[in-house]
C-alpha cells in the first residue's frame, strides 16, 4: 500500500514557468514531510521540508504548500528553469520506537515526479 | 556539512559472487544509517535501519541473510549482497540520520551505488 500518493508522474514545462507537484498522505501520525530532488545516477537531495504545524514554506524558488486538513501538500517550482529537470520525490516521516526509548523518522517516498523544462 | 559517501560508485560482477558497499557519513556522526534499493523509475524502498553496534533492522520481504549489513562504528555501514543474481541488479542509496534541520531529525543521502550482476 502506497503511503504517500504522488502526482503527476511526470511533467513538462516551460522555462520560466511553474512546476507544480502534488502529494497525498493517510496517516496522521507523519510529522515530517522532505522533498527531494534526484539526479540520474545520483542520490536524492534534500530540496525543501515541512512540519504540520506550518501551512507554507519558501526557500528561493521553491515552495511547498500544506494543507492539513486535507491532508495534501504540493510543491511548487517557480521560474522554472533547464537544470531543474530532475526527479522530484516527495516523502513522509513518521516516528517509530527503537528501544530504549528512543525514536526516529522513518521515510515513505512518493512514486515521483520526472520534471523536463524545456528551454 | 552533512555529506555521505558511498564506494563504490558502480560495480558489476558475476552471479553467485558477495559484493561490499560502503557508506559512510563524511562530517558527522551517524548513529542510525538507512539502505534503500531503487528500480529504473522507481522510488525507493527502504531494505533496513542499521544501529552502531546493534543488528540491522530488516523490512518485511527483505532477506537478512542475503542483505548482510553492519554498522561498525559511527560513520560506517557496510552492505554486503550474498551469491548476487541478476535480479539483484539495482541502484542501491544509504542514508544517514544527521544534524536536525529545523528540530527535527533528517535524513542526508549517498550518491548511490550502481549493481549489474552478469
Amino acid at each position: 500500500q502506497q503511503q504517500v500518493k504522488q502526482s503527476p508522474q511526470s511533467l513538462i514545462v516551460q522555462k520560466g514557468g511553474i512546476s507544480i507537484i502534488n502529494c497525498a498522505y493517510e496517516n496522521t501520525a507523519f510529522d515530517y514531510f522532505p522533498w527531494y530532488q534526484q539526479f540520474p545516477g545520483k542520490g536524492p537531495a534534500l530540496l525543501i521540508a515541512i512540519r504540520p504545524d506550518v501551512s507554507e514554506k519558501k526557500e528561493g524558488r521553491f515552495t511547498i504548500s500544506f494543507n492539513k486538513s486535507a491532508k495534501q501538500f504540493s510543491l511548487h517550482i517557480m521560474d522554472s528553469q533547464p537544470g531543474d529537470s530532475a526527479t522530484y520525490f516527495c516523502a513522509a516521516s513518521i516516528r517509530v520506537r527503537v528501544g530504549r526509548g528512543s525514536t526516529l523518522g522513518r521515510l515513505y517516498f512518493g512514486r515521483g515526479t520526472q520534471l523536463t523544462v524545456w528551454p | 556539512g552533512a555529506v555521505v559517501s558511498q564506494h563504490p560508485s558502480w560495480v558489476i560482477c558475476k552471479s553467485g559472487t558477495s559484493v561490499k558497499i560502503e557508506c559512510r557519513s563524511l562530517d558527522f556522526q551517524a548513529t542510525t544509517m538507512f539502505w534503500y534499493r531503487q528500480f529504473p523509475k522507481q522510488s525507493l524502498m527502504l531494505m533496513a535501519t542499521s544501529n552502531e553496534g546493534s543488528k540491522a533492522t530488516y523490512e518485511q520481504g527483505v532477506e537478512k541473510d542475503k542483505f548482510l549489513i553492519n554498522h561498525a562504528s559511527l560513520t560506517l555501514s557496510t552492505l554486503t549482497v550474498t551469491s548476487a543474481h541478476p535480479e539483484d541488479s539495482s541502484f542501491y542509496i544509504c542514508s544517514a540520520r544527521g544534524p536536525s534541520a529545523g528540530g527535527v531529525d533528517t535524513q542526508y543521502f549517498g550518491p548511490g551505488t550502481r549493481l549489474t550482476v552478469l
